[in-house]
């Protein structure tokens, strides 16, 4: 199983909202990541979670908040959004940070109105 | 700052052609990876291709290969006998103090029939 799955694949929010963001891996993998890619360019690093830890905060706004309850799932907390928030969010696993690969889930498009 | 450089927006080519996607990185460190993954318009990105630094023979699976030329800091991607499935935008990436994915601005690459 080399698959990494995030759900929802679609999610449409108020700016008052608060909603999750789910991704799960069952590959062994030790490290986890989120990225934000806004349309036409390319992922940028949110988050690194290594062994369960935060690792990398890239100055993110505090209304993401990640989550990373066991080795298998990682979760980003959404509230109070704004409208240029809307993005496609990705995670991505790999062995280990600096591993060889890094897996990526088929993302959610998330739509802040 | 930009670590990696794509200089190619969008590319065109007809099917069963020969393509080449050039890619440009800065890096002080001596040994790292080197990635190209695809993006398809499913969104998910796909690793298509590694290239380890320290080894000098370039990286090939089937129609995919790369010109590795370390010292120019050059990692171009070439795809042999192009097929409709190759349409994609594709990123060059690599790892940034082992924690980092870093990516390219991307080409957008069309297979024409």
């Amino acid at each position: 199983d080399t698959e990494v799955t995030q759900t929802p694949k679609h999610l449409v929010m108020g700016m008052t909202n608060k909603k999750s963001l789910k991704c799960e891996q069952h590959m062994g993998h030790r490290a986890m990541y989120w990225y934000k890619q806004k349309a036409k360019k390319p992922p940028e690093l949110m988050f690194v979670y290594s062994y369960e830890k935060l690792s990398i905060n890239e100055s993110v706004p505090s209304r993401f908040s990640p989550e990373c309850p066991n080795s298998s799932l990682l979760n980003l907390h959404l509230h109070a959004l704004q409208p240029e928030d809307s993005a496609l969010y990705l995670c991505a696993s790999s062995q280990a940070l600096g591993a060889r690969e890094a897996f990526f889930g088929q993302g959610t498009r998330l739509t802040v109105v | 700052a930009q670590t990696v450089t794509q200089s190619q927006p969008e590319m065109s080519v007809q099917e069963a052609e020969t393509v080449t996607l050039s890619c440009t990185y800065d890096t002080s460190e001596n040994n790292y990876y080197l990635f190209w993954y695809k993006q398809p318009p499913s969104r998910q990105m796909i690793l298509v291709i590694r290239q380890e630094a320290y080894k000098q023979q370039n990286a090939t699976e089937n129609r995919f290969s790369v010109n590795f030329q370390k010292a120019a800091k050059s990692f171009s991607l070439k795809i042999s006998d192009s097929q409709l499935g190759d349409t994609a935008m594709y990123f060059c990436a690599r790892f940034k103090g082992a924690q980092k994915l870093v990516f390219g601005q991307g080409t957008r690459l069309t297979i024409n029939p």
